[in-house]
């Protein structure tokens, strides 16, 4: 039962463009989205969150869309960078019996950054 | 991340002997959760701690897993009896308080590599 599925396992993008990572889920309580990014050895390092009552949340170079109709986000990232090559996981969040949260994480994209 | 302390990073064992990861949160948070990645796929929660209570388990297999966090020391996940599917990377997340777990209020650790042969 993949609550959030992350459809794309690998993305590859000229340094310079834009870089498009989505990320759908199903489980209308998740009320907050993260986005984490992963090297290879390293722990997950949180990048950029939404709040399920907003559509956008801009930081720099990242911004995450929400559509909420259609249990969808993405997360954009420009201009594309070499270091900006890792696995990106799209995480949501909802509280769970026990009043804690509780993230849900998706597969994860390998994004590649072309020289 | 470099906040959170896990150990050993790598660990081998042979089928039915004991894995024990530990688990050192950062200075000053008290709440730890348990994630497991297994290959190819996506960080899955096992279990939600506060200083000697288990908050939330979930996400833990019923059958030789537990979970430690106590009053002094680390938090310690110790599978008993290991599998070939209990390969797997193992990390540990913590956060000051058991608010949400977003922007810089919650850090993983670089996890465990478990792995049974």
């Amino acid at each position: 039962d993949q609550q959030v599925k992350q459809n794309s396992p690998s993305l590859s993008v000229q340094e310079g463009r834009i870089s498009i990572l989505n990320c759908d889920y199903t489980n209308s309580m998740f009320d907050y989205f993260l986005w984490y990014k992963k090297y290879p050895a390293e722990g997950p390092t949180f990048l950029i969150s939404i709040s399920s009552i907003k559509d956008k949340n801009e930081d720099g170079r990242f911004t995450v869309f929400l559509n909420k109709s259609a249990k969808h986000l993405s997360l954009h990232i420009v201009p594309s960078q070499p270091g900006d090559s890792a696995v990106y996981f799209c995480a949501a969040s909802a509280r769970s019996n026990f009043g804690n949260e509780k993230l849900t994480f998706g597969t994860g994209t390998r994004l590649t950054i072309i020289p | 991340n470099a906040g959170v302390m896990q150990n050993p990073r790598h660990l081998v064992r042979r089928r039915g002997q004991e894995a024990r990861l530990r688990c050192s949160p950062m200075k000053g948070h008290s709440h730890v959760y348990w994630y497991r990645q297994l290959p190819e796929e996506g960080l899955k929660f096992m279990v939600y701690l506060q200083k000697e209570n288990i908050i939330d388990e979930s996400g833990m297999p019923k059958e030789r897993f537990s979970a430690e966090f106590p009053k002094e020391g680390p938090s310690i996940l110790r599978i008993q009896q290991v599998v070939r599917g209990d390969s797997a990377a193992y990390f540990c997340a913590s956060s000051p308080a058991g608010r949400r777990l977003m922007n810089t209020e919650a850090f993983f650790g670089q996890g465990t590599r478990l792995t049974v042969v």
